[in-house]
């Protein structure tokens, strides 16, 4: 059964970046038929998608967010990773690091969510 | 701001057919893109509960079912229950932003 983490700060300082690293278990992330991917939840909002990326580092990402965002893949430890930059409360969330089933494009398996929160 | 619009709220009494919409634009449902579904419990991790339009994936109840028409979408509760009560997002890809968007939500209440 895959089994996917989220890990990184609770707490980030405004104007700062948000870094979370997202592991996978029970199965490769070179798997040739998935990409991986962020989603976003604001306390009490909706979902929004961040990015995803592929096993090869290609990645592609939300036009609102894709000048503050990088998403990289570390094959050798099965992780991929978040970053967002110049972070302000409007990205206290919670983040789930989700596989994206591409060509048909949904989210099948998904992390249990870690809230991060922007603040001095 | 979401591209999908769905009702804030939708309510039936135990046994009821609920029927929650989802409605796009020509730049992502209208344009055949497909749509899918994720249930939310509040306090939990969203579960994806259709995908493909109208697919379930394994242990998604039968009562469950999606279709797809035009620039919009529905998602059928036959014979809602107690433990339906959630949010739903529909889910698709949008050609003009590439990338993939989310329905506002919609909270079902039984």
């Amino acid at each position: 059964q895959l089994h996917l983490q989220e890990s990184g700060p609770g707490l980030v300082k405004p104007s700062g970046t948000l870094s979370l690293t997202c592991s996978v278990s029970g199965g490769s992330i070179t798997s040739s038929s998935y990409y991986w991917g962020w989603i976003r939840q604001p306390p009490g909002k909706g979902l929004e998608w961040i990015g995803s990326t592929y096993y090869s580092g290609y990645t592609y990402f939300n036009p609102s967010l894709k000048t503050r965002v990088a998403i990289s893949v570390d094959t050798s430890k099965n992780q991929f990773s978040l970053k967002l930059n110049s972070v302000t409360a409007a990205d206290t969330a919670v983040y789930y690091c989700v596989r994206d089933v591409t060509v048909t494009g949904y989210f099948d398996y998904w992390g249990r969510g870690t809230l991060v929160t922007v603040s001095s | 701001q979401s591209v999908l619009t769905q009702p804030p709220s939708v309510s039936g009494a135990p046994g009821q057919r609920v029927i929650l919409s989802c409605s796009g634009s020509s730049s992502n449902i209208g344009t055949g893109n497909d749509v899918h579904w994720y249930q939310q419990v509040p306090g939990t991790v969203p579960k994806l509960l259709i995908y493909g339009n109208n697919n379930r994936p394994s242990g998604v109840p039968d009562r469950f079912s999606g279709s797809r028409s035009g620039t919009s979408a529905s998602l059928a509760i036959t014979g809602v229950q107690a433990e339906d009560e959630a949010d739903y997002y529909c889910q698709s890809y949008d050609n003009n932003l590439s990338g993939y968007v989310f329905g506002t939500g919609t909270k079902v209440t039984v």
